[in-house]
């Protein structure tokens, strides 16, 4: 089985300022790794994900992530973030030898930019 | 190419009512997930189907739920007796089930209200 936590429930920051969202996840298997992204009331959109080679992941709107199997984490980034990053950011795995490629979130973090 | 199609968008049903929530995958995908976010929280896996098949049921509530994926039309989560734990947003996801990108795309979601 799997789990993944965000233990930042909100994260406040100013526009132009750097960001990191955590991620940490637990899993017997080998998994893949998601971030993604909810604007209000919408859909997720899919950020970036980590299947296999380089663990830093580059996606898109200027995010990366690195992912790092030792500590088990998938941490989110952005070096200079805007208004409109304003949104609920979700981590996810998938194990990677199942059948089904469900995915496992975390309880998301809300990213609000201030101006 | 349109993505994943959600409807109806919102749904207010009283106490003791069905509630019928309809899901059209993206063209040429033939897996669908479905996924509840309840108020404050991640979303959590519901049940994943192919055409005429159910694969995993894990998620699902043992009662009063059901899920249908005919041959024909679209992907049907169906909802016997609604009660105010039932309000939340579902979503539903569809992939081609390529095993090298094992993520989804999702649609806007059924924000369902039990009054």
């Amino acid at each position: 089985a799997q789990s993944v936590t965000q233990l930042d429930s909100q994260v406040p920051v100013f526009e132009e300022a750097p960001v990191e969202l955590r991620c940490n996840y637990s899993s017997s298997v080998s998994v893949y790794l998601f971030w993604y992204v909810q604007y209000p009331n919408q859909g997720l959109q899919l950020l970036l994900k980590y299947l296999s080679g380089s663990t830093l992941v580059k996606g898109i709107n200027g995010f990366e992530a690195e992912f790092n199997k030792s500590q088990t984490s998938f941490h989110l980034r952005k070096p200079s973030v805007h208004i409109s990053d304003t949104a609920e950011y979700f981590c996810a795995v998938s194990d990677r030898s199942g059948a089904t490629n469900k995915l496992i979130f975390g309880t998301g973090t809300l990213l609000a930019v201030q101006p | 190419n349109a993505g994943v199609m959600q409807n109806p968008r919102h749904l207010v049903r009283r106490r003791g009512q069905e509630a019928r929530l309809r899901c059209s995958p993206m063209k040429g995908h033939s897996h669908v997930y479905w996924y509840r976010q309840l108020p404050e929280e991640g979303l959590k896996f519901m049940v994943y189907l192919q055409k005429e098949n159910i694969i995993d049921e894990s998620g699902m509530p043992k009662e009063r739920f059901s899920a249908e994926f005919p041959k024909e039309g679209p992907s049907i989560l169906r909802i016997q007796q609604v009660v105010r734990g039932d309000s939340a947003a579902y979503f539903c996801a569809s992939s081609p089930y390529l095993r090298d990108t094992g993520f989804a795309f999702f649609g806007q979601g059924t924000r369902l209200t039990v009054v």
